[in-house]
């Protein structure tokens, strides 16, 4: 079984700052995803990635396949931003497709 | 497209009742999953399916009992509700290694 490793479990940061979220797992993975959860609310993909890099906005999500590691930065953050960043991996082969989940990193960014 | 769509968002049970969650996505996902969210874990999968007629356990299924008669719906069944089931409910859906779509969830309390 994968197991997720997310750091850091808590980031406050300055309106304008540069965040990075990591993520590392311990096996061999089909894809990682980057999910966003704001308070109470519900869950919405930002990226799926296999391999390299991809941008979304403010938003890039890199990978490195060899190091099992993901990173999540965000650029010129902004109070909207603040929410629960939630790193899963997809299990490596096969045609179920299930995924193991980060316990999350909660983003507070101040004014 | 409505995306995916769960009802209820609230509920209280007493310990001992039984309940269905509901779950229905307009996208013609073949595979679709329950998970539980409790307070600093990780999403944990309890069933999931990759199309109808078919539905298999995931990581925490004790309590629960799910069925895929059409691939729209996936209702969540709780029998005899414990408090240990206290948890936010959300239900996805997806194809093969693409993002999932997440449902605004279900906040269940069993007292």
């Amino acid at each position: 079984k994968n197991e997720v490793e997310q750091s850091p479990q808590n980031l406050t940061a300055q309106e304008g700052e540069f965040i990075t979220i990591n993520c590392s797992y311990s096996v061999g993975i089909s894809a990682l995803h980057w999910l966003q959860q704001h308070p109470g609310g519900g869950i919405v993909s930002l990226f799926m990635l296999s391999s390299g890099k991809k941008k979304h906005g403010r938003l890039i999500a890199t990978i490195n396949i060899q190091e099992k590691h993901s990173s999540l930065h965000i650029t010129a953050s902004h109070p909207r931003d603040s929410a629960v960043y939630i790193c899963a991996v997809g299990e490596s082969g096969g045609s179920n497709y299930k995924l193991t989940f980060g316990k999350g990193t909660l983003l507070t960014v101040n004014p | 497209n409505a995306g995916v769509t769960q009802t209820p968002k609230f509920r209280i049970l007493k310990i001992g009742q039984s309940m269905t969650l509901q779950c229905t996505q307009d996208m013609n996902h073949n595979y679709m999953y329950w998970y539980r969210q409790d307070p600093g874990m990780g999403l944990k999968l309890i069933y999931y399916s990759v199309g109808a007629g078919i539905t298999d356990k995931g990581e925490v299924p004790n309590g629960y009992n799910v069925s895929r008669s059409t691939t729209e719906d996936f209702p969540l069944r709780l029998e005899l509700a414990a408090p240990s089931q206290t948890s936010v409910y959300f239900c996805a859906s997806g194809v093969f290694n693409s993002p999932l779509h997440f449902g605004n969830g279900t906040r269940l309390t069993v007292t």
